[in-house]
């Protein structure tokens, strides 16, 4: 069965704090998607990967297929990055399942 | 400008009375889903489109349609819409693989 499960459900820092979001998935799959969706609704594809490391700016996504586990990292983190952060795997069947997400508050 | 175009943005409409949600992407992808989004539930995927003329079911296709006649284009279809679909529908594109181009949402109310 095709379940994801991610942590933590909610996550305050404070602005400058490193933060991590974890994404554990229960078999195998093709890629990984992370996205990110602000209070107003939209969402935003913030990586896609299958294998290794991808950075952008100053977030990070590390995926160990063998471990079935993904997590996204931000680095000095700040307000605007308050969001709800959410994991989708793409399964070998076509299936796509997404994470519960991660709800991040940042404050000043 | 790239973009995933979903329309209607807002809808409210009555219990049996048939809609189409549209959805147009101008990036050329072979790739095209349709999720909704629930409190308490998140994102689930309703149906997907690998290119055109290929479509599958996703996690909770009950009560959907979808056609996919041009690459550009992939309608969602509530032959007759029941206030368990009230929900936030997405759509989105990608090249396949690729990275994920979500619309700005559609948010159906049944009554």
């Amino acid at each position: 069965k095709n379940e994801v499960e991610q942590s933590p459900q909610n996550l305050t820092a404070q602005e400058g704090e490193f933060i991590t979001i974890n994404c554990s998935y229960s078999v195998g799959i093709s890629a990984l998607h992370w996205l990110q969706q602000h209070p107003g609704g939209g969402i935003v594809s913030l990586f896609m990967l299958s294998s290794g490391k991808k950075k952008h700016g100053r977030l990070i996504a590390t995926i160990n297929i063998q471990e079935k586990h993904s997590s996204l990292h931000i680095t000095a983190s700040h307000p605007r990055d308050s969001a709800v952060y959410i994991c989708a795997p793409y399964f070998h069947n076509n299936d796509m399942r997404f994470g519960a997400g991660t709800r991040l508050t940042v404050k000043p | 400008e790239a973009q995933v175009t979903q329309n209607p943005r807002y809808l409210i409409t009555v219990t049996g009375k048939k809609l189409t949600v549209t959805c147009s992407q101008n990036m050329n992808h072979e790739y095209m889903s349709w999720y909704r989004q629930d409190p308490g539930l998140g994102l689930r995927q309703i149906y997907y489109s690998m290119n055109v003329e290929v479509t599958d079911k996703g996690d909770v296709p009950e009560g959907y349609k979808v056609s996919r006649k041009e690459k550009r284009n992939f309608p969602l279809i509530l032959e007759s819409p029941s206030p368990n679909q009230t929900s936030l529908y997405f759509c989105a594109s990608s090249f396949e693989p690729g990275e994920l181009f979500f619309g700005e949402g559609s948010r159906l109310t049944v009554l």
